[in-house]
């Protein structure tokens, strides 16, 4: 059974902070992995993938992989109360599953 | 056009209903599915078509039929459905392949009477 596990908060930090928000998976074969954000009410946007061991920062975010630990986890610097949102982390096991396995989510809220 | 529409944004329905929901993308992908997500869950997912074939059906009630008529539209026919299919119906499009970025649709509100 493939899972992917997140805690499903809420996590509450300051505005202006660095929100971590963090996701273990456990199948070694995991090739691809995705941060999605969703709002109440609407759909997940995708707004962060990683494919390689490392760091990958975009504007504010930064994904982190280390796949001989099995966890992949988002920072958010500078977080602003519009990033508060449920944070989906999701796994593509590849080959022939073309399906994503997504965790609970995370809800992160940001306190003015 | 980078985006994936889905319609309608809102539906009720009664138990005997025959109704329809509609995806379209414009972003030349040619795998799409067909999520569930229930208030406070993760999105279930239901069917993946790649190139215009159904390739999963994750044991989903033939109450729900998809129907994929081209690689930009992606349907979903229901029918019979239970007030425990109320739900978020999501539509998503990818590259087939290793690295599989999905796409959301704003998705469709349905609620069964």
């Amino acid at each position: 059974q493939k899972e992917v596990e997140q805690n499903s908060g809420p996590l509450s930090v300051p505005e202006g902070a660095i929100a971590s928000l963090n996701c273990t998976y456990s199948d070694r074969v995991s090739q691809s992995f995705f941060w999605y954000r969703q709002y109440s009410g609407k759909s997940p946007e995708l707004i962060m993938s990683i494919y390689s061991n490392g760091d990958k920062e975009d504007g504010r975010f930064t994904a982190q992989l280390n796949k001989a630990s099995q966890y992949v986890s988002l920072l958010i610097r500078d977080s602003q109360p519009s990033d508060s949102a449920t944070y989906l982390c999701a796994v593509n096991y590849g080959g022939a599953t073309n399906k994503l396995i997504f965790g609970t989510g995370t809800l992160l809220a940001v306190q003015p | 056009d980078t985006e994936v529409t889905q319609t309608p944004k809102h539906l009720v329905m009664g138990m005997t209903n025959k109704k329809s929901l509609k995806c379209e993308q414009h972003m030349g992908h040619r795998a799409m599915y067909w999520y569930k997500q229930k208030a406070k869950k993760p999105p279930e997912l239901m069917f993946v078509y790649s190139y215009e074939k159904l390739s999963i059906n994750e044991s989903v009630p033939s109450r729900f039929s998809p129907e994929c008529p081209n690689s930009s539209l992606l349907n979903l026919h229901l029918h019979a459905l239970q007030p425990e299919d109320s739900a978020l119906y999501l539509c998503a499009s990818s590259h087939p392949g290793q690295n599989n970025e999905q796409f959301f649709g704003p998705g469709t509100r349905l609620t069964v009477l």
